[in-house]
């Protein structure tokens, strides 16, 4: 069964500087989808990035940039020059491809941001 | 703004209540998924359907829970009769198909007293 693991409950970061969330994941599946969701305190679950893993490239949203790691199945989240407004609850998620057997998306435990002004 | 909704946003029941939640997918979307978030779980998976058929329910307990798509524009979760264990936020999400990006509600949050 597919897994997602973050192993940071909470991290910290000063306004306009650089943070990094991890997560990992674990599948025998060969085509699948990774997201990075934002859970603001609204409850809004707000999708922030994709990344195809047949897409060597890493996928970049304005300050929001992934490092697709897919032999060491790692993806984590790069927040350049942090925002107030980027606190929040962030989830890794995985999804199957394209006829695999997970078509519903396996959430990992979360990571909360808080940033500093 | 397409945008998936939900009612109530909040519900509070006594215990051996019946509670029905309610999701408008966004128009054309195919796919309609239950997830539902609480702090020992997390978000899990409930229930999917694909053109109004069910396709994936094992992440929801048979006995007390049932979920339908009376038509495109519904999606409904019931449970009966409610117990404090499902006090959580649920939420609707829906998509183009099931391998497209999911566009998440803004939940319902229940808590069964």
């Amino acid at each position: 069964a597919q897994t997602v693991t973050q192993s940071q409950p909470e991290m910290s970061v000063q306004e306009a500087e650089t943070v990094t969330l991890s997560c990992t994941y674990d599948t025998s599946e060969s085509d699948y989808y990774l997201f990075w969701y934002k859970q603001p305190p609204s409850r809004q679950m707000i999708l922030v990035i994709r990344q195809e893993a047949y897409k060597q490239q890493n996928a970049t949203e304005n300050r929001f940039s992934v490092n697709f790691q897919k032999a060491a199945k790692s993806f984590s989240l790069k927040i350049s020059d942090s925002q107030l407004g980027d606190a929040a609850m962030y989830f890794c998620a995985y999804r199957g491809g394209y006829g695999g057997a997970t078509n519903k998306l396996i959430f990992g435990t979360g990571t909360l941001l808080a940033v500093q002004p | 703004d397409a945008r998936v909704t939900q009612t109530p946003r909040h519900k509070v029941t006594e215990m051996g209540q019946e509670v029905t939640m309610r999701c408008q997918p966004i128009l054309g979307h195919n796919t309609v998924f239950w997830y539902r978030q609480t702090m020992m779980q997390g978000l899990e998976l409930l229930a999917y359907f694909r053109n109004r058929a069910p396709l994936d329910d094992s992440g929801m307990p048979k006995d007390r829970f049932s979920a339908e798509m009376p038509d495109a524009t519904l999606a409904t979760l019931k449970i009966q009769p409610s117990e404090p264990r499902d006090s959580a936020v649920y939420f609707c999400a829906s998509g183009l198909t099931e391998y497209n990006e999911q566009f998440f509600g803004p939940g319902t949050r229940l808590t069964v007293l």
